[in-house]
């Protein structure tokens, strides 16, 4: 079955950059995804990626996917307190699903 | 504001009571998803509706009866539950299901206590 594996703590000071990863078994993943999800509230759509892109980025969002090594990282650059929240990256699969990574909670020291 | 709506924003209820928990999205979309989250524990996919049909279910328990009557509008009713489906109900929505781009729209969860 499809398995999708993330850090799940990850801390860095104010200023820094984080880098959130992700790694996932479908190969034939279409759409690829990440959800922030803030104390409290729902999931909020960040960006995505199509899978025959390796790069795509959004302000202070990059993404990169190595579809080689089924790979998708989030990088935030001039990380912020705001940006503390969990990161959840999703992929779709060729059944039309999108499953979920179990989440990765950013802390940001200030 | 992300134009899906949930109410309400917090439940608690017994194991013997019957509610109902809402979804409404303002996007024009055609389908319609209820997530599980539980602590610790991925996402879990319960219920698809789509053009109002439903088209996944999850092997969710028969305590969890979802209804949909128009595009706009997904419900989930409860009764008989037990404390472990103590958890964040998330409602979705995507332009459609199948075939295109479901990049789905969250609306903020309603958490439920299940005493």
């Amino acid at each position: 079955g499809e398995d999708v594996e993330q850090s799940l703590f990850l801390s860095v000071r104010e200023g820094d950059s984080s880098v959130i990863n992700c790694t996932y078994t479908d190969s034939s993943s279409t759409y690829l995804y990440w959800y922030k999800q803030e104390p409290g509230a729902g999931l909020q759509l960040l960006t995505y990626i199509f899978s025959n892109m390796d790069m795509k980025q959004d302000q202070r969002l990059t993404v990169l996917l190595n579809k080689k090594d089924k790979h998708l990282s989030l990088r935030i650059a001039d990380t912020q307190t705001g940006d503390s929240a969990i990161y959840f990256c999703a992929f779709q699969t060729s059944y039309d699903k999108v499953i979920f990574g179990p989440g990765t909670s950013l802390s940001v020291i200030p | 504001e992300t134009g899906v709506t949930q109410t309400p924003r917090h439940l608690v209820m017994g194991m013997t009571n019957k509610k109902s928990l809402k979804c409404e999205q303002h996007l024009g979309h055609n389908a319609m998803y209820w997530y599980k989250q539980s602590a610790k524990k991925p996402l879990e996919l319960m219920f698809v509706y789509s053009l109002e049909e439903r088209v996944e279910n999850n092997s969710v328990p028969s305590r969890f009866s979802p209804e949909c009557p128009n595009s706009s509008h997904l419900f989930l009713h409860l009764h008989t539950l037990q404390p472990e489906d103590s958890a964040l109900y998330l409602c979705a929505s995507s332009q459609d299901y199948g075939g295109g781009e479901e990049t789905q729209y969250f609306g903020p969860g309603t958490r439920l206590l299940v005493l």
